[in-house]
């Protein structure tokens, strides 16, 4: 089957430093994206990762390490702008000209004054 | 440019009625996706199209019919849907072999919101 855990809910104060954690079970790995959704609007890419390691991109970064399952989004410097849920996708599979997304539950992430 | 446009932004509509939602992305993606959005849950693919051939239908309900007319236009007909049926639906679109595998980011639309009375 395919699992992936996030925790529902984070809070976080404006200019401090938030994690986001993710685990994944999925049969097929082929890298892991982390997208942001505002309330009633589209995901938007944030990041990607198919080697372990860290991937950084301004105030975002992310890690990956495959014999753990495990991955995670670092944001630094938050901004009220970044109260959002945050989705983590694995990439299961990826044949003929396509691939597939399966999506975690995401993570509402609050940031306050 | 990675715009994604979806049309209408909101529709309300009754269970007997027929309407389409269109897609529209001009990065010369030929993969194209119909995903599915219940408030506080993650998308959920239905359909995948791949240079405008149907590769995945995720055992989606015969009432959700896609159809790729070419490769820059994804449409979703809904006829006799249920009140169930009422959520975001998302389009997204993919560089799909042309990417050379590495990443291939998929890129969303902003969404049509539905509401089935």
């Amino acid at each position: 089957g395919q699992n992936i855990d996030q925790p529902t809910e984070m809070t976080a104060t404006e200019g401090a430093i938030v994690q986001i954690n993710c685990t994944y079970q999925t049969s097929g790995f082929n890298g892991l994206f982390w997208y942001q959704q505002h309330a009633g609007e589209a995901p938007t890419f944030l990041s990607y990762n198919v080697l372990d390691g860290l991937e950084e991109k301004g105030r975002f970064s992310s890690f990956l390490s495959r014999s753990k399952g495990y991955s995670y989004l670092l944001l630094k410097e938050l901004q009220m702008k970044d109260s959002a849920s945050y989705l983590c996708a694995v990439r299961v599979g990826f044949s003929g000209g396509y691939n597939k997304l399966i999506f975690g539950a995401g993570t509402r992430l609050a940031v306050h004054p | 440019d990675t715009e994604v446009t979806q049309t209408p932004k909101h529709l309300v509509m009754g269970m007997t009625n027929k309407k389409s939602l269109k897609c529209e992305q001009h990065m010369g993606h030929r993969a194209m996706y119909w995903y599915k959005q219940k408030a506080k849950k993650p998308p959920e693919l239905m359909f995948v199209y791949s240079y405008e051939k149907l590769s995945i239908n995720e055992s989606v309900p015969s009432r959700f019919s896609p159809e790729c007319p070419n490769s820059s236009l994804l449409n979703l007909h809904l006829h006799a849907l249920q009140p169930e049926d009422s959520a975001l639906y998302l389009c997204a679109s993919s560089k799909g072999a042309l990417s050379g595998r590495r990443t291939d980011t998929q890129y969303f639309g902003p969404g049509t919101r539905l509401t089935v009375l």
